[in-house]
């Protein structure tokens, strides 16, 4: 099977950084991606990664270590609407595809 | 486009009857996915289909629950008889591929009293 593991919850204070970390397992993979959500919301795309190394969007970067089953998503100039959820997902490669989610991580971000 | 659309957004019914949760995905998406999320157990993915086909219902809790696509544009999740146990959010999303970005309907949060 498969399965991934983030942190419940971190708390950071605004204009901050913080890192969301995710380890995972699983037989095989196309990639890790990254959603954000708020309360109340439904879940939004913030990147992926198909291959080792950083990708960066804005204030969010995101990275994956295949090697060492890990990635991470990394927001700079922490805001206060970047309070909310955040989930890594893997593309499963077995049976076609399917994308599997992990717990999620509740971030809050304080003044 | 006006994304993928869920109904009802919110649905409250008796233990014992029938729920029936409706999804029009994105057009041209290929594949479509159904999860459930509590705080207990997260996302869950029960059903996903490519091209209007099951390819995976694993994740389904048991025989009350079933899924159908008839067609590209509409897919149905069904619960009968319906239990307290199911209450939860039910997300529909659809991709137009694998390893690019899935697209989440509002949701539909199911009450089961």
């Amino acid at each position: 099977g498969q399965s991934l593991e983030q942190p419940s919850e971190v708390t950071a204070v605004e204009g901050a950084i913080v890192q969301i970390n995710c380890t995972y397992q699983t037989s095989g993979f196309y990639g890790l991606s990254w959603y954000q959500q708020h309360d109340g919301g439904a879940p939004t795309f913030l990147s992926y990664n198909a291959l080792d190394g950083l990708e960066e969007t804005g204030r969010f970067s995101s990275f994956l270590s295949r090697s060492d089953s890990y990635g991470y998503l990394l927001l700079q100039e922490l805001q206060m609407k970047d309070s909310a959820s955040y989930f890594c997902a893997l593309w499963n490669n077995n049976q076609g595809g399917k994308l599997i989610f992990g717990q999620g991580t509740e971030l809050s971000v304080k003044p | 486009d006006a994304g993928v659309i869920q109904s009802p957004r919110h649905e409250v019914t008796e233990m014992g009857q029938e729920v029936t949760l409706r999804c029009k995905p994105i057009s041209g998406h290929d594949y479509l996915f159904w999860y459930r999320q509590t705080m207990m157990r997260g996302l869950e993915l029960l059903i996903y289909f490519n091209n209007n086909v099951p390819i995976d219902d694993s994740g389904m809790p048991e025989d009350r629950f079933s899924a159908k696509m008839p067609n590209a544009s509409f897919s149905t999740l069904k619960i009968q008889p319906s239990e307290p146990r199911d209450s939860a959010v039910y997300f529909c999303a659809s991709s137009s591929r694998i390893d690019t970005e899935a697209f989440f309907g509002q949701g539909t949060r199911l009450t089961v009293v």
